[in-house]
């Protein structure tokens, strides 16, 4: 079946420094890629997606890229905020499940220290 | 644009008491709906989802069920709570045709 494995974490880093959060998957055929971030006490909010080989998603300086050949979809910014702390998902959905199953990473915390 | 609700926002329940959460739905017709639940441990399970009005499918065994009993309605109940259901349950919904869920802002139950 789908599977998603994202770093464990907890990553900690200085404001201003370069993040990645590694994401890999399982899938068959070419499942739809997604990172969700969860702020403290609230629901999971859509960060960015990407449908298809080589396509980048991108939003608020977070970036990933979809590569079908290592099977990745890893997360980065260049730069990080205190307000980027938060719980990040990994997550898939594949095109042969009829109710649009979404197949998430355990998750990963990011503390961002002034 | 569309939006989804759920209240309470928390709630604290004896074990053995009933339960009723509540999603919401505005801006778009016949969603998918879905129940998620969040343990402590972060991960997310899948507890139940719908494709239309009555139609509720269960991804795993337990004392909770849902209902569909509006288009844009989906409750999420129990007759008698355990302890074991305590947590962070989401509610979200996907546009048919499309492969994009959107959540809500959560429900924290604590069952004592």
């Amino acid at each position: 079946g789908d599977s998603v494995t994202q770093m464990e974490g907890p990553v900690t880093l200085s404001e201003e420094a370069f993040l990645t959060i590694n994401c890999t998957y399982t899938a068959t055929g070419y499942p739809s890629l997604f990172w969700y971030v969860q702020y403290p006490g609230e629901g999971l909010q859509l960060l960015l997606k990407a449908t298809k080989a080589d396509d980048k998603g991108s939003n608020k300086g977070f970036e990933a890229t979809y590569r079908k050949e290592t099977t990745s979809f890893h997360l980065e910014k260049g730069s990080v905020q205190v307000s980027d702390s938060a719980v990040y998902f990994c997550a898939l959905t594949s095109p042969g499940t009829s109710y649009g199953k979404l197949t998430f990473g355990q998750g990963t915390i990011l503390t961002v220290h002034p | 644009s569309q939006t989804i609700h759920q209240w309470p926002a928390t709630l604290v329940q004896p074990v053995g008491s009933p339960l009723s959460l509540e999603c919401t739905v505005e801006g778009t017709s016949n969603p998918n709906l879905y129940w998620y639940r969040q343990a402590a441990g972060r991960g997310l399970q899948l507890l139940f989802y719908s494709v239309g009005i009555g139609q509720i499918s269960s991804e795993v065994p337990q004392n909770l069920s849902a209902s569909r009993p509006q288009d844009r309605q989906f409750i999420l109940s129990s007759k008698k709570l355990l302890l074991s259901d305590s947590g962070f349950y989401l509610c979200a919904w996907k546009a048919g045709g499309t492969d994009t869920q959107y959540f809500g802002p959560g429900t924290r139950l604590t069952v004592l």
